[in-house]
This record gives C-alpha cells, structure tokens and sequence, in this order.
C-alpha cells in the first residue's frame, strides 16, 4: 500500500530564510508525488508534481522538490520564506488506480 | 474561469441530525470527488463519481453516508443521522479526467470546504 509521511507536524522560519519540509514515503512500485498548500479558509492549490522525467520538480512560488528514491523521500523546499507562504502543506501519493493519499499537513508559519 | 463551488461554507448540527452538502465543480469537469479532513489530518477520500457513475466509494460509511451526482454535474453529499466523529471540513474536488495522471489534465482542483460542527 502506498503512504506518506511528514516528518515535521510545525515548521517556523523567519521570514528570508530557508525553508525545508519533509515528507517519506512508502510505494511499491514507482509513485506519482505532489505537494499541495491549503491557506487558511481556501481550498487546497497544488504546488508541483513528480513526473518521473526530472527528480528536481519546480513549482509554483519559487518552491521546488527533489524526488529521491534510495532514500524514499520527497522534501519541499524554497530558499527565501515569504509571509504569504504561512499555510498548511500536504505531501501526496497517489495509489494504482489514481486514489491521492495525503499525509498528515506540516503547519509553516512564517515569523518577521 | 470559475472554480469549484460549495455551500454552505459552515453548518452546526446536533448529533442524530441529517445534514446535506452541496458541490458545483468546474464546467466540464467529468470527474468529482468528496473528501473529509478531520482537524490535524490529511483530506480522506470518501467517494469519487466519474460522470455520474461511482468510481470509489469503499471509505464511505454507508450506513449513514450517501452521495450523489445527478445528470454527472453537482453533486450533493448527506449525512444522516450525524455523528460527533463527523466534525470535519468536507473538500469537494474535480478534475478533468480521474486521478492520479502525471499530465495537467487530471490535476484535482479543490473547492474552498464546508466545516461542520456535530454537538
């Protein structure tokens, strides 16, 4: 069975800084991964998706995420936090017959 | 382009109360699907129709959960009777194709939520 996992149920960064969220996951054969945000009373905005043609994904917002599979990770990252950025972030797989299963969120909050 | 539509955005009930939620996907959109988030977690898969015929419905509980989506539009979700477990947001989502493709066609694009409250 497919699965996630984010290591991280908070994040805090200061705002410029770097940020790093962190997501596992768990395929038995080769997955299809994504990101999604969700800002406070809006619905869910997907950030990027693994495609298989590059292990390095861009997405929206200056974010990007690098899939790894020796080491069955998929973190998101951005190099420069932003206060817009404070939302709650979802790592996803999705199962054989195109079912998205998410993880558990990482809350990022954004500090001046 | 519009996106997806829900109503009522907040519903307070008592428990053993019957509640109806109502979902409006993007135009041309074949397939939707309803999710429930529990506070702290990640969107559950609760149903997935592909025009109007069902896809996915195995995490319904359909001892009081049903759905439906008339004519392969709008979709309603009900409750009946609620739970104080049920206290969630529930996401409406479509797509243009099912889910799961690598291509932009099948991206699910979710609507803003309704959050019920179970007392």
């Amino acid at each position: 069975a497919q699965s996630v996992t984010q290591l991280d149920s908070h994040v805090s960064v200061s705002e410029g800084t770097p940020v790093l969220l962190r997501c596992n996951y768990s395929s038995s054969y080769s997955p299809s991964l994504f990101w999604y945000v969700q800002h406070p009373n809006k619905g869910l905005q997907l950030l990027l998706k693994y495609t298989s043609a590059a292990t390095l994904v861009k997405g929206i917002n200056g974010f990007e995420a690098e899939f790894k599979k020796s080491e069955t990770s998929f973190h998101l990252t951005k190099p420069s936090a932003h206060m817009s950025d404070a939302a709650e972030y979802f790592c996803v797989v999705s199962d054989q017959i195109g079912k998205l299963i998410f993880g558990q969120g990482t809350e990022l909050s954004v500090k001046p | 382009e519009a996106g997806v539509a829900q109503s009522p955005r907040y519903k307070i009930i008592e428990k053993r109360q019957s509640v109806a939620f109502w979902c409006n996907p993007i135009s041309g959109h074949a397939t939707l699907y309803w999710y429930q988030q529990i506070l702290g977690q990640g969107p559950k898969l609760l149903i997935q129709f592909q025009n109007n015929g069902v896809v996915d419905d195995s995490q319904l509980p359909k001892d009081r959960f049903s759905a439906e989506r008339l004519k392969g539009v709008d979709s309603t979700l009900k409750i009946q009777p609620a739970k104080l477990e049920d206290s969630a947001v529930y996401l409406c989502a479509s797509s243009l194709g099912t889910s799961g493709s690598l291509s932009s066609y099948n991206e699910q694009f979710f609507g803003p939520g309704t959050r019920l409250t179970v007392l």
